[in-house]
């Protein structure tokens, strides 16, 4: 099993541009979620799904868009990127919400100029 | 808000000693994780609990779902547990803490 995949590690982008992070998984979880990790702060939600066609937003979804039509897949698209987007990106999924262990992808750190 | 607070926020420690990082939360959860992340590196799942005491290797995670607390501690700590360690409990969602960063001295 490869767990979770996030691609890519590493982006630069320029103010206004958009750009997909990848996230999949491979242990048929139905819960999976993406947050963003700045400096002092906890990891913030910023969208989930609890499965294929189900996507509900989080704390901070301004400017981010999801979508989930495979239980596998889950990619965050930025749709006009701003310098306050500048963060690391993780990439979350579980069998549910509750009571179990969450597996993160490796993470990706993009800074927006 | 902070549902989750951890301390401390920073600890330095030398090779061998005990260490012992706390959290505390404020709302219902079904369970809590602790997570460590190296230096530029993932998040890696170290204990999930929802009552009691779990120990794996020199690691032990306890809760007390009464108080709301759980603590992580590391016996004979070894500079490669330098990483940060983030409480996180979990209910209708993930809330996650600041995270404690530990360095281990040689």
């Amino acid at each position: 099993n490869a767990g979770v995949t996030q691609t890519p590690k590493f982006q630069v982008l320029k103010t206004g541009q958009s750009m997909t992070l990848q996230c999949a998984q491979d242990m048929n979880h139905e819960y999976m979620s993406w947050y963003r990790q700045d400096p002092g702060m906890g990891l913030r939600l910023i969208h989930y799904s609890v499965g294929a066609g189900i996507t509900d937003q989080g704390e901070v979804p301004n400017g981010y868009n999801v979508s989930r039509s495979t239980t596998e897949d889950f990619p965050l698209r930025l749709l006009s990127a701003a310098p306050s987007q500048t963060s690391v990106y993780f990439c979350a999924s579980s069998y549910s919400q509750r009571n179990t262990e969450a597996f993160f992808g490796q993470g990706t750190r993009l800074t927006v100029v | 808000k902070n549902e989750v607070e951890q301390s401390p926020q920073n600890l330095t420690a030398q090779e061998g000693e005990f260490i012992t990082i706390n959290c505390s939360y404020s709302v219902g959860i079904s369970a809590l994780h602790w997570l460590q992340q190296h230096p530029g590196g993932g998040i890696v799942s170290l204990f999930m609990l929802s009552s009691g005491k779990k120990k794996h290797g020199r690691l032990i995670a306890t809760i007390n779902i009464q108080e709301k607390h759980s603590s992580l501690h590391i016996t004979a700590s070894h500079p490669r547990d330098s990483a940060v360690y983030i409480c996180a409990v979990s209910g209708n969602q993930f809330y996650f803490g600041t995270g404690t960063s530990l360095t281990v001295i040689p």
